[in-house]
């Protein structure tokens, strides 16, 4: 079964600093990823997708993430934080099977100090 | 921007009572999807509908679940009899056909049970 590990539960990061929040996967066949993010009472908003193509893949908000296959990973990262970003963010796989249902990670909160 | 809205935001019910969650997914899409984050925890599949009927469901999905789509546009979930361990936080989710499309997500209704 498809599955995504998101080995921090917290990262701090100072404003202005790179961040890089870690997620790794596991699938059977090829990897459908993506990453959502949470603010406080409110709901999942999408921020990026791999699919297919190039490893490096922009979306919203000047955020990255970078496929790694050797490594089946795909981590989220941004060359400079803001203290906006603070939030929890949610790496999720698609199901292979069925109706593609998201399979999440557990969350990450990223703690963005001025 | 279509958005996914969902009503009400914040639903308090006595143990045992019927709740209907309501939802309008966005107006083309034609993949349906409910999921459920327990507070604290992360985010679960519940159930993916469409076509007008469920293809797919998770064990949490029981008897005292079920979902609708009464008209065009909205997509409902019903607990028949809740529990308190039914208090979460439920997402409902839209996305277009095909591979690879992300899913939108409404802001979530809050449910408590008493």
């Amino acid at each position: 079964a498809q599955s995504v590990a998101q080995p921090e539960d917290q990262v701090n990061v100072a404003e202005g600093n790179p961040l890089t929040v870690k997620c790794t996967y596991s699938v059977s066949g090829n990897p459908y990823l993506f990453w959502y993010v949470q603010y406080p009472n409110r709901g999942l908003q999408f921020l990026l997708k791999y699919i297919t193509g190039d490893n490096l893949v922009k979306g919203s908000y000047g955020f990255e993430a970078e496929f790694n296959k050797s490594q089946t990973s795909f981590h989220l990262k941004k060359p400079s934080a803001l203290v906006s970003d603070s939030a929890l963010y949610f790496c999720a796989v698609r199901d292979e099977t069925g109706f593609q249902k998201l399979v999440f990670g557990t969350g990450t909160r990223l703690l963005v100090s001025p | 921007e279509p958005e996914v809205t969902q009503t009400p935001s914040h639903q308090v019910t006595q143990m045992g009572q019927e709740v209907i969650l309501r939802c309008v997914p966005i107006s083309n899409h034609l993949y349906f999807y409910w999921y459920r984050q327990i507070l604290g925890q992360k985010v679960e599949f519940l159930v993916s509908f469409y076509n007008n009927e469920i293809s797919e469901k998770s064990e949490i999905f029981d008897d005292q679940f079920s979902v609708e789509r009464p008209d065009g546009s909205n997509f409902t979930l019903k607990i028949r009899s809740t529990k308190l361990e039914d208090s979460a936080m439920y997402f409902c989710a839209s996305r277009l056909p095909g591979q690879g499309h992300e899913q939108f997500f409404g802001p979530g209704t809050r449910l408590t049970v008493l």
